[in-house]
């Protein structure tokens, strides 16, 4: 079974408008990290927002908040208010504390940002 | 801002070749890591690094692979013979402790394998 799952592979939003990146994920182990990476065309990833397991409020870093519902498995990134530098791919993903340190990735979301 | 830096930020070689990937953590962490992201496709764990020694890899870091840290300030990934499906992006990255969220990737090293 997939541990990390994006079904969205590509999503339009106009600019200033929000947008919310799906991404469910699947585990046993009830200590575990979920993480939003950007990727523009350049290709560096780049940290965006974090929520634990245990975190009782989801987490916010600016235009970014991570919409958690931890009984449905999902962890939504929703950005408000969206700039044309947002366009970039997104990775959702997820570190398991009793599994090992790796991060296992989604397939990611292409978000295009339109004027 | 610490950074991860990785060099070169391309790298082309012929099939059969070894390549060695360059890597500099941030200076005070203490995991390293090597990931790959084949174009187009999801970014795949290779191998975590503590304490100078491997603490975890994949099925895909196989014997033609190998990681070295031969100073204080280098992390290194060795392809000893290279195929075509190497060909892929290949990302360092380091943490401070083990789960800490604070996961700095560098910006990557494309490999090109003709």
């Amino acid at each position: 079974a997939q541990k990390i799952t994006q079904t969205q592979p590509g999503m339009f939003v106009q600019e200033k408008e929000a947008v919310t990146l799906d991404c469910t994920y699947d585990t046993s182990d009830p200590s575990y990290g979920l993480f939003w990476y950007k990727q523009p065309s350049s290709g560096e990833m780049i940290f965006l927002i974090y929520q634990g397991s245990y975190d009782q409020q989801n987490a916010t870093e600016g235009r970014y908040s991570l919409n958690f519902q931890k009984a449905r498995k999902s962890a939504n990134l929703v950005i408000s208010a969206s700039q044309l530098g947002d366009s970039a791919m997104y990775f959702c993903a997820m570190r398991e504390l009793g599994t090992g340190n790796q991060f296992y990735f989604g397939t990611g979301t292409s978000l295009t940002v339109i004027p | 801002e610490p950074e991860v830096t990785q060099t070169p930020s391309h790298q082309v070689t012929q099939m059969g070749q070894e390549v060695i990937l360059r890597c500099v953590p941030i200076s005070n962490h203490l995991y390293f890591y090597w990931y790959r992201q084949i174009l187009g496709q999801k970014v795949e764990f290779l191998v975590s690094f503590y304490n100078n020694e491997i603490s975890e890899k994949s099925e895909i870091f196989d014997d033609q692979f190998s990681v070295e840290r031969p100073d204080g300030s280098n992390f290194t990934l060795k392809i000893r013979s290279t195929k075509l499906e190497d060909s892929a992006m290949y990302f360092c990255a380091s943490s401070e402790v083990r789960f800490n969220y604070g996961y700095t990737f560098g910006s990557g090293t494309r490999l090109t394998v003709v």
